[in-house]
C-alpha cells in the first residue's frame, strides 16, 4: 500500500526548534518530489516547502530562513526542521508526494494523515 | 508567488444539484491547475490534475476545465459525502500555492 505517515509533532513554546519526519512506503520513493502543507485550525491548506527528486528545495516565504526541508532517500524519509517557531506556526502538518515535472511540480496525489504541531508558552 | 482566488467562499446547495466553483490565477498557469477535496480529520484528497483529469477512483460528476488565469470545477448531481472544502492549486511555478478554498454546505 503507498503511504505515508508523519511524526514528530507535539507542543513547543515560542523561539523553540521542532524535527518533523514522514516515513514513506510502498513506491520508489527516491523518484518522487515531496511536500509539507499545513493547516491551522479553521484556516486554509499553506504549501509550506518541497523538495524535488533532484534535491533542490524550495519554501514558502512566511517560513523562509526558519524551516529547512531534508530527504534521506536510503531511509524513505523526508524531514523539516522547524526553527524559530512562532504562534503563527501552529498547524496540522501533511507530507504529500508528486511526480516529477518539467516546471513546478506535480499534483500531490498521495497525502498522509498529518501531525499537530502547537506553539504556544 | 501566483496568488488564487476561489469564489464562492461558500456555496449552499441540495443532493442531487449541479455545484460549480471557480479559481482564478493572477497569472497565468496554463494547464497546470489542481482540485483537492478535504474533510475534518481527513487527508485532502486530490479530485483533478492539469485541470481537467480525474485522479484515480474519483468518480465521472467531478469534472474541471478551464485555462490560463480561470478554471471552473463542476460536481454534477451532488452525493452526500461531496459536501466538504474544495481547494485549488497551481503547480506550475514555485512557490506552488492553493486557493483558500470553497466551504460546499447542505442547503
Amino acid at each position: 500500500e503507498v503511504q505515508l505517515v508523519e511524526s514528530g509533532g507535539g507542543l513547543v513554546q515560542p523561539g523553540g526548534s521542532l524535527r518533523l519526519s514522514c516515513a514513506a512506503s510502498g513506491f520508489t520513493f527516491s523518484t518522487y518530489d515531496v511536500h509539507w502543507v499545513r493547516q491551522a485550525t479553521g484556516q486554509g491548506l499553506e504549501w509550506v516547502s518541497g523538495i524535488t527528486a533532484a534535491g533542490n528545495s524550495y519554501y514558502a516565504d512566511s517560513v523562509k530562513g526558519r524551516f529547512t526541508i531534508s530527504r534521506e532517500n536510503a531511509k524513505n524519509s523526508l524531514y523539516l526542521q522547524m526553527n524559530s517557531l512562532r504562534d503563527g506556526d501552529t498547524a496540522v502538518y501533511y507530507c504529500a508526494r508528486s511526480a516529477i515535472a518539467a516546471a513546478g511540480s506535480g499534483a500531490f496525489d498521495i497525502w498522509g494523515q498529518g501531525t499537530m504541531v502547537t506553539v504556544s508558552s | 508567488e501566483i496568488v488564487l482566488t476561489q469564489s464562492p467562499a461558500t456555496l449552499s446547495l441540495s443532493p442531487g444539484e449541479r455545484a460549480t466553483l471557480s479559481c482564478r490565477a493572477s497569472q497565468s498557469v496554463s494547464v497546470y491547475l489542481a482540485w483537492y477535496q478535504h474533510k475534518p480529520g481527513q487527508a485532502p484528497r486530490l479530485l483533478i490534475y492539469d485541470t481537467s483529469n480525474r485522479a484515480t477512483g474519483i468518480p465521472a460528476r467531478f469534472s474541471g476545465s478551464g485555462s490560463g488565469t480561470d478554471f471552473t470545477l463542476t460536481i454534477s448531481g451532488l452525493e452526500p459525502e461531496d459536501f466538504a472544502v474544495y481547494y485549488c492549486q497551481q503547480r506550475r511555478s514555485w512557490p506552488i500555492t492553493f486557493g483558500q478554498g470553497t466551504r460546499l454546505e447542505i442547503k
